[in-house]
């Protein structure tokens, strides 16, 4: 139990489009979902939380106009990378959390997407 | 600013040796505590969580609180080569704040 995917699991884009990146929760229902960036050598940097139905709460530093996320249902949330350019090339990676589910309500991590953009 | 902290290693343990990693936080009230696993180039997967005083055993793995010296650990025993990966401390309750990480090296 607890599965969560994402998809694609890497992507290559240019300079100044624009890439969704799709997190799922396979077997429950997310009441929250977390998006992580991690670039070489370093470790995850949250960037926002997300409540399903509600807008996302973005950390300082992170443009909540260029990095869009949606949790428009409680097994689906999406982050958009606007105008993306080679600096938003990283490692990102979502979380779930629900009440209940774990002993300490952890979160259950997605295997990431790679994105390159060129 | 609420801070986790690792020494970066690398660790480096012959195999079937114990390896012990090491976590200290600065917020005094956290309450969760998580180890994660991360292979290079995969996403985290959890391997122990903690929450109160004292030892936690699951399996080779046992994690270590100390809320007082503000202190969590992973000791691996019969330390393996597939070990090896870069294993993050991991603090708080709604949020988690991650540590930078240790690499660990088990050599064969």
């Amino acid at each position: 139990g607890a599965v969560v995917s994402q998809h694609p699991s890497w992507v290559i884009c240019k300079s100044g489009t624009s890439v969704k990146i799709e997190c799922r929760s396979l077997d429950f229902q997310a009441t929250t979902m977390f998006w992580y960036r991690q670039f070489p050598k370093q470790s995850l940097m949250l960037m926002a939380t997300s409540n399903e139905g509600s807008k996302a709460t973005y950390e300082q530093g992170v443009e909540k106009d260029k990095f869009l996320i949606n949790h428009a249902s409680l097994t689906l949330s999406t982050l958009t990378v606007t105008s993306a350019h080679p600096e938003d090339s990283s490692f990102y990676i979502c979380s779930a959390r629900a009440p209940g589910l774990g002993i300490h309500n952890e979160q259950f991590f997605g295997p990431g997407t790679r994105l390159t953009v060129l | 600013q609420k801070e986790v902290e690792q020494n970066s290693g690398p660790l480096s343990v012959p195999e079937g040796a114990i390896a012990s990693l090491n976590c200290t936080y600065s917020d005094r009230g956290s309450q969760s505590f998580f180890w994660y696993r991360q292979y290079s180039g995969k996403s985290p997967e959890l391997i122990m969580s903690i929450y109160s005083n004292g030892d936690k055993e699951d399996g080779r793995f046992t994690a270590q609180l100390n809320k007082a010296s503000q202190y969590v650990s992973l000791l691996i025993r019969d330390s393996q080569p597939s070990d090896s990966a870069t294993y993050l401390c991991a603090v708080g309750g709604g949020k988690l704040i991650f540590g930078q990480g240790t690499e660990l090296s088990v050599k064969p």
